[in-house]
């Protein structure tokens, strides 16, 4: 069946340092990629998202990366903070599956100050 | 602007009892879902739906009952509840257009069956 695989699924990192989460997707014909942060308690947010058509999208700290050839996309942290720690996740939308969206599997990122 | 409501949001249940779990979203969203969260295992699709009266299975539908009689609710029934359905349950709706794709998440209902 269709999936996406996430990793690394627990990351530490020091304030100011980068943080980078890969995931790869089973569908090529995929068109959506958004990602998502939660905090605990609290259901998933947006936080940044990329479409099929576009290589790369950035959003201040945040950036998103797409090779859709090697069928993988990444989230970046730049300048990571300590309110940045939370559960994040990647999600890719099945195109030949009625837009079911398959989630990863979490990364849990933790920074120490 | 409410966004998307998940009831109840804490619930135990005994082995073999029977509940709904009521998603309401008030943003006129045509997509649906329903999904499970589960320690190391991320965001399981238990059904989805892609307009009112439309319902599809997903990945993980086994038990589980759905329905969407109006667009703004999409109810999730256990029929005879099994521990194996402890979880935290997610709800999320969206639309599509040229400008936005964003699917947006309830706040949770966490389910015990003992």
């Amino acid at each position: 069946g269709e999936n996406v695989e996430q990793h690394p699924s627990t990351l530490s990192v020091q304030e100011g340092d980068s943080a980078v989460i890969k995931c790869t997707y089973s569908d090529s014909a995929s068109n959506y990629f958004p990602w998502y942060k939660q905090e605990l308690g609290k259901g998933p947010q947006l936080i940044i998202d990329i479409r099929s058509n576009v290589g790369e999208k950035k959003d201040q700290r945040i950036a998103v990366t797409l090779n859709k050839t090697a069928k993988h996309f990444s989230l970046h942290i730049t300048e990571t903070q300590p309110e940045d720690s939370a559960v994040y996740f990647c999600a890719a939308r099945f195109a030949n599956t009625g837009n079911q969206f398959y989630f990863g599997t979490g990364t849990s990122l933790t920074v120490i100050p | 602007n409410a966004g998307v409501t998940q009831t109840p949001k804490f619930r135990v249940l005994k082995t073999g009892q029977s509940m709904t779990l009521l998603c309401a979203q008030d943003m006129n969203h045509e997509y649906m879902y329903w999904y499970r969260q589960d320690p190391g295992m991320g965001l399981r699709l238990i059904h989805y739906s892609v307009g009112e009266g439309t319902t599809a299975k997903g990945e993980v539908p086994d038990g589980y009952n759905v329905s969407r009689l109006k667009k703004q609710n999409f109810l999730l029934g256990l029929e005879s509840a099994a521990p194996s359905q402890t979880s935290v349950y997610f709800c999320a709706s969206m639309t599509e257009n040229r400008l936005n794709t964003e699917a947006f998440f309830g706040q949770g209902t966490r389910l015990t069956v003992v």
